[in-house]
């Protein structure tokens, strides 16, 4: 079935710093959807993403469709202690009905 | 976005018992819900797709018979764990397709099983 690797699996890093994940895919998704999970709750769709080349920001959050419809990056700028947690990209395809999703990357920002 | 709520949020039980979790699609209605489990500081694994008015479908190694799905209206999909056993304890999580390929999650359901 579709795999998807997601990078890093952690990250560390100091507030104020700028943050990239990034997900590939050995198969082409026709929808590339980022979540972002805190400890004990669901996860949270950030942004979602519906064209090869769409770049779409979400206040300090950007992510974009890779042209190739393989891959997907997520960019936060400016971190702040709050954007702590696991981040999940998902690729979607309407005639497959589910999405497949990343392993994760979790974000710890020290203040 | 799209509100997705779970009932309980967590649930203690003893070994044995059954315990049924409720997933609902409070402002839209989904015909399809998917349920899925997490282990700590692990990836989201789904268990099974669940579909309104027919059978669940099942990924390979769940088994039906132990987790039994019901989609029974648009806004409502249960998940019973029957005769739970401590190896069950988990974080269960169901989320519903939005039309346009948008999957919202509900908060999830911790299960601790004694």
């Amino acid at each position: 079935g579709q795999q998807l690797n997601q990078s890093p699996q952690s990250m560390f890093i100091q507030e104020g710093e700028d943050v990239s994940m990034n997900c590939t895919s050995s198969s082409i998704f026709n929808t590339w959807l980022w979540y972002k999970q805190d400890p004990g709750e669901g996860p949270v769709l950030l942004i979602a993403l519906y064209k090869a080349g769409e770049l779409t920001s979400n206040g300090r959050l950007t992510a974009q469709f890779g042209i190739t419809r393989k891959d997907s990056f997520l960019n936060i700028s400016a971190s702040i202690p709050s954007d702590v947690g696991i981040y999940f990209c998902a690729g979607h395809n309407t005639n497959a009905g589910k999405s497949t999703f990343g392993d994760g990357t979790t974000l710890t920002v020290k203040p | 976005g799209a509100v997705v709520s779970q009932h309980p949020s967590w649930v203690i039980c003893k070994s044995g018992t059954s315990v049924k979790i409720e997933c609902r699609s409070l402002d839209f209605q989904a015909t399809t819900m998917f349920w899925y489990r997490q282990f700590p500081k692990q990836s989201l694994m789904l268990m099974a797709t669940s579909n309104e008015g027919s059978k669940a479908t099942y990924e390979q190694g769940v088994e039906k018979d132990k987790f039994l799905i019901n989609h029974a209206s648009l806004t409502l999909s249960t998940l019973t764990v029957t005769s739970a056993h401590p190896e069950d304890s988990s974080f269960y999580i169901c989320s519903a397709n939005k039309p346009g390929n948008e999957q919202f999650f509900g908060p999830g359901t911790r299960l601790t099983v004694l």
